[in-house]
């Protein structure tokens, strides 16, 4: 495996249910990310952990939670989420959180459904 | 605020018929400027970082450059495979991304 995987790649929840995603890199990075993308809006960064600390946090809803259990994973705990919720959820990692140079690499997200 | 606009938010081209993505950008203190390819239901793909005004990189049939305000990506003689969602980041304080512009080119 290589690069940033994501799983599931489709989730179908109702509003009630507790589902997690899970992110694992193996590029040897020591920041992590999750990002929200809606249609047609730029991503909007929920959460970021570097050396699995988080450190930052854009008031995301108190309905998603973050862990990251070491620098290789990262998954995003959800639960009585709301229909504007669904989305596809994007993971990243990068050497270097804040460092100028680093660039962003994504998993291919998962796209999520709140019925 | 840190703010970054592209534009055409789409962009329909024929096979071969070069043309140009803008990507305009205020920020303080410029860290970085990145360019994403992002095919549909999959996560942007890295191309390029600028960190300078007047730097240019290449790649294929792409092009990306930088000002002071903006940055462009020219696209010469493009293919149907060239179409895609393009994505402008830039660094400052934090990483903060453009609504992208979807490219289709059509054969």
């Amino acid at each position: 495996e290589t690069g940033v995987t994501q799983t599931p790649r489709h989730l179908v929840m109702g509003m009630t249910n507790k589902k997690s995603l899970k992110c694992e890199q193996h590029l040897g990075h020591n920041a992590m990310y999750w990002y929200k993308q809606s249609a047609k809006k730029p991503l909007e960064l929920m959460f970021v952990y570097s050396l699995e600390e988080r450190v930052e946090n854009n008031s995301v809803p108190s309905r998603f939670s973050p862990e990251c259990p070491n620098s290789s994973h990262l998954f995003l705990h959800l639960h009585t989420l709301q229909p504007e919720d669904s989305a596809l959820y994007l993971c990243a990692s990068s050497q270097g959180q804040g460092s100028g140079n680093s660039p962003l690499h994504f998993g291919n997200g998962t796209r999520l459904t709140v019925t | 605020e840190d703010q970054v606009t592209q534009s055409p938010e789409a962009l329909r081209l024929q096979e071969g018929e070069s043309s140009s993505l803008n990507c305009s950008y205020t920020v303080s203190g410029l860290r970085g400027l990145f360019w994403y390819r992002q095919d549909p239901g999959k996560g942007p793909e890295f191309l390029f970082t600028l960190y300078s005004a007047g730097e240019e990189k290449e790649k294929e049939r792409l092009k990306a450059t930088l000002t002071k305000k903006e940055s462009f990506l020219h696209i010469t003689a493009p293919k149907p495979e060239d179409s895609a969602t393009y994505l402008c980041a830039v660094r400052g304080d934090d990483m903060r991304f453009g609504a992208g512009t979807r490219l289709t080119v059509k054969p």
